[in-house]
């Protein structure tokens, strides 16, 4: 059973370009949530994809987009990059509707994307 | 707004030995989730343990259990009989069960297993 993958694991960018993000949920999983988390901090919530659409969005600004494919992958894409946007990129993968059982609402996480702005 | 506070930024423990890692939350809901992941150098996390407030009873996974104080919005994580793979930054985390899809985390404590 895969779980949840992400490419590439390192990468490299200068301020002002552009980076894309790649992430394939686990097996059985339908819903994309992308964290980022900074040297020494917690994950912060970026935005979720559900049935191809941005199901709901935290504190980032526009530059920070995403898509969700028809086979439940997702990109996260980040325009002009700042220093600031140093950070490791999470993708979680869950199970779309709401339920009380075992499985419901746990976020299954990818080893991230570790992204260096120069 | 929801916070998570992990005030132990690093703990340390004796294999063998039983640590506890704290952590407390701020939230109005009465429903939610609350969560424990735990983050090796390999980066990914795993989920260690999961409670849901509406049961009283605390969740246990064999050799991890929490202590929910609901009142005092209190999660602690218990560790028993620590192993050097045990050794991994520790996330609180929460999720209100209604109106959001976004996890909360703390800041991370970071535990160390000593041989």
């Amino acid at each position: 059973d895969a779980g949840v993958t992400q490419s590439p694991t390192h990468l490299i960018k200068t301020r002002g370009q552009q980076v894309t993000l790649r992430c394939s949920p686990k097996s059985g999983h339908d819903t994309v949530s992308w964290y980022q988390q900074a040297l020494g901090q917690g994950p912060q919530f970026i935005f979720q994809y559900y049935e191809e659409e941005e199901r709901q969005r935290g504190n980032f600004p526009d530059r920070f987009s995403g898509h969700q494919f028809p086979n439940y992958s997702s990109e996260l894409n980040v325009n002009a990059l700042l220093l600031g946007d140093s950070a490791l990129y999470l993708c979680a993968s869950s199970l779309g509707y709401r339920d009380r059982g075992p499985g419901a609402n746990v976020l299954t996480f990818g080893a991230g994307s570790r992204l260096t702005v120069l | 707004a929801q916070t998570v506070t992990q005030s132990q930024p690093e703990m340390s423990v004796q294999e063998a030995e039983t640590v506890t890692l704290s952590c407390t939350y701020d939230t109005s809901e009465s429903d939610y989730y609350l969560f424990w992941y735990k983050q090796p150098p390999s980066r990914q996390m795993i989920l260690v343990i999961r409670q849901e407030a509406y049961k009283q009873q605390n969740a246990t996974e064999n050799r991890f259990s929490v202590n929910f104080q609901k009142a005092a919005k209190s999660f602690s994580l218990k560790i028993s009989d620590s192993q050097l793979g045990d050794a991994a930054m520790y996330f609180c985390a929460y999720r209100a069960t209604s109106g959001t899809y976004k996890y909360i985390f703390g800041t991370g404590t970071r535990l160390k297993v000593l041989a």
